[in-house]
């Protein structure tokens, strides 16, 4: 079973400018996360979808950062523009019977 | 509100003796409880998790955790550590209904002396 795929696993960007993440969840996995992990830290969830609906995104800092998940499948993470602050990883999850699965992050670095 | 305690930032220990990492939770009913490892440059592994019925929980690699309701611990432990335990890892608690969603401790980073 492929797990979860995260594009780019890196990126490099100057302030104020736009990034883009991709996430593709396991097959069949309704539920669907985005977490920021700040170097030092737990990560913290910033988005979580049901199928193509948003189900939480109090953390979510909704000036500049944006989600979608279209047909329930794919999903992408958008910040715009970003802050020196925005550096971490960002992970995607997705879960099946209340077990999250991990993909392997993406290191974004704002200079 | 809920929230995942680690107190030990870093804990160093020989290869081949035994391990406890420390997890104290804040929630005021019984929570899921995780344990997951991250290792260099990979995703989050889960562990071992505790939902309900017996309170000592048995994971991969070895692992082990017990729930303890009146000291609202999760303690990770193992017996024998290898080289290879070398990691991160990060408490997590989460509400056990329809929002499920994760809570995460900043994290105990694991050195193992050879």
């Amino acid at each position: 079973e492929a797990g979860v795929a995260q594009s780019p696993r890196y990126k490099i960007i100057e302030k104020r400018q736009s990034v883009a993440f991709w996430c593709n969840p396991i097959s069949g996995h309704a539920t669907l996360y985005w977490y920021q992990q700040i170097l030092g830290q737990g990560p913290k969830l910033l988005i979580q979808f049901q199928n193509n609906g948003v189900v939480d995104d109090s953390q979510l800092p909704k000036d500049r950062f944006s989600a979608e998940r279209l047909k329930g499948v794919d999903s992408t993470l958008k910040i715009q523009p970003a802050k020196l602050e925005d550096s971490a990883v960002y992970l995607c999850a997705s879960s099946y019977r209340d077990q999250e699965f991990f993909g392997p992050g993406t290191r974004l670095t704002v200079l | 509100a809920q929230s995942v305690t680690q107190p030990d930032i870093h804990i160093t220990v020989s290869e081949g003796a035994s391990l406890e990492l420390r997890c104290n939770y804040s929630y005021g009913a019984t929570p899921y409880l995780f344990w997951y490892v991250q290792s260099p440059g990979q995703g989050l592994q889960l562990l071992l998790k505790y939902f309900s019925g017996d309170t000592l929980v048995q994971g991969i690699k070895g692992f082990e955790a017990e729930f303890k309701r009146s000291q609202s611990s999760f303690n990770l432990r193992k017996p024998s550590v290898h080289w290879s335990d070398a990691a991160e890892y990060f408490c997590a608690v989460a509400r056990g209904d329809s929002s499920y969603k994760l809570i995460f401790g900043s994290g105990t980073r694991l050195l193992v002396r050879p």
